[in-house]
């Protein structure tokens, strides 16, 4: 079946512009992660979406970063007034939550977010 | 709170020896415990993961992992590397009772040359 779909796949913009990342999680998970993955550094965790639970927004660096998930499904990451430290690639990710909470997670091919 | 060390950004082996990759955990209840690969210019992938079923956990291209709890360590190993298995390795931990929603959390990464 389709797995995790992200667009676009590479975004340039300006600084003090908003952008708009969209994921599309594989049917039927009902989680959707997503990450952010600068040069040189890790998978930081930004934002976690579970059914109709609410959202654990802990890992979100600034309130410049929102996410929505939208009928469960869609979720579009948005970060308002960019600066350049927020060039980086950003992955979504998604996953079955099984009994017992095993959730190997499948991830999208990422956005890269240039801001010039 | 859980967390994940990996000892090591950068790991370099020859071709046919062995590769070991360290990881550490912290977490406040048993764990889930995962390494996922990155190769080039592709998307994460998961290698292997323990569920508490076994503590030596086998995943594809011959790499395996075994949980030690008495040293909070899942590290992660295979005989003999291969040029293929260049690219960069991520640690991750995820809560098994639901107390942190099931986020998971990634090491910061290490990354795996194999000289010929």
């Amino acid at each position: 079946g389709a797995g995790v779909s992200q667009s676009p796949s590479n975004k340039v913009t300006e600084k003090g512009k908003d952008v708009e990342l969209r994921c599309d999680p594989i049917s039927g998970h009902t989680a959707l992660y997503w990450y952010r993955q600068s040069l040189g550094q890790g998978l930081e965790f930004l934002i976690y979406f579970q059914g109709n639970s609410a959202p654990d927004k802990s890992g979100l660096p600034s309130d410049r970063f929102s996410a929505e998930r939208t009928g469960g499904s869609v979720s579009t990451l948005t970060i308002q007034r960019t600066q350049q430290e927020d060039s980086a690639v950003y992955l979504c990710a998604s996953s079955a939550r099984a009994s017992g909470g095993l959730n190997e997670q499948f991830f999208g091919p990422g956005t890269r977010l240039t801001v010039l | 709170a859980q967390s994940v060390t990996q000892l090591g950004s950068h790991v370099s082996v020859s071709e046919g020896a062995l590769v070991l990759l360290r990881c550490n955990y912290s977490s406040s209840v048993p764990p889930y415990l995962f390494w996922y690969v990155q190769y080039p210019n592709q998307g994460l992938q998961l290698l292997l993961k323990y569920t508490s079923a076994a503590t030596l956990v086998k995943g594809i291209n011959g790499f395996e992992a075994e949980f030690k709890k008495s040293e909070t360590s899942f590290h992660l190993t295979k005989p003999s590397a291969h040029m293929s298995d260049a690219a960069e390795y991520f640690c991750a931990v995820s809560d098994t009772q639901g107390t942190g929603g099931f986020k998971t959390i990634f090491g910061a990464g290490t990354r795996l040359f194999v000289k010929a």
